[in-house]
């Protein structure tokens, strides 16, 4: 079954930096776009990046812009987001999710990891 | 990024039939297919509706449709289990962005 596994998270201080991750199986990885999507607290989801299979084209909130990177690498089945100069409005919880195959569905997501950024 | 509208809460009875609705515009709902997310207790959100497409797993008393600019997600015959939250979801593109919109919570009285 698919799975997906984020791991990364935890406590920041503003202006640093800090990298999570996605793990994923039960599918082939390397033929499905991802997606990350982040929800504050007591707020809704929020769409942050995505990446193609391939890796060849990604795209950002404007929120993120500039600031993270999304990135994978296939030969591990994982996907990563590369976060810098974060705020505390940067916290909240952060999940991957997989782009299904009609259009714009995320058709699974992970459990998500927590980001806080705090001094 | 601007987000969809959503009613904030709406309420039903179990056997009940309940709408959600989402709206939107000409650059989002009014060009792309809507997904439909369900989030229980603040657990990972789950796909429920994809255009008028039920996803694998996902009882057949949820239905999906769209008008112009504003999609619905429909329950028929409401269950307890159906309580949560429910966000739309569309492609933008005009704002080049995936957009949700502000949840709506679902009470089952």
């Amino acid at each position: 079954q698919v799975q997906l596994a984020e791991s990364g998270g935890g406590v920041v201080q503003p202006g640093r930096s800090l990298r999570l991750s996605c793990a994923a199986s039960g599918f082939i990885f390397n033929t499905y776009g991802m997606h990350w999507v982040r929800q504050a607290p007591g707020k809704g989801l929020e769409w942050v990046a995505f990446i193609w299979y391939d890796g060849s084209y990604k795209n950002y909130a404007n929120s993120v812009k500039g600031r993270f990177t999304i990135s994978r690498d296939n030969s591990k089945n994982t996907l990563y987001l590369q976060m810098s100069s974060l705020s505390v409005e940067d916290t909240a919880v952060y999940y991957c999710a997989r782009w299904g195959k009609n259009g714009y569905e995320l058709d699974y997501w992970g459990q998500g990891t927590l980001v806080t950024v705090s001094s | 990024q601007s987000a969809l509208t959503q009613e904030v809460s709406v309420s039903g009875t179990v056997g009940q039939k309940v709408t959600l609705s989402c709206t939107g515009n000409s650059y989002n709902i009014g060009s792309y297919a809507v997904g439909w997310y369900q989030q229980i207790s603040h657990g990972a959100p789950k796909i429920v509706m994809f255009g008028d497409s039920l996803p694998s797993g996902i009882p057949d008393r949820f239905s999906g449709s769209k008008s112009g600019t504003t999609a619905s997600l429909t329950i028929s015959g409401l269950q307890p289990e159906d309580e949560a939250d429910y966000y739309c979801s569309s492609w933008d593109y005009r704002l080049s962005a995936l957009i949700f919109g502000g949840g709506t919570k679902l009470t089952v009285l």
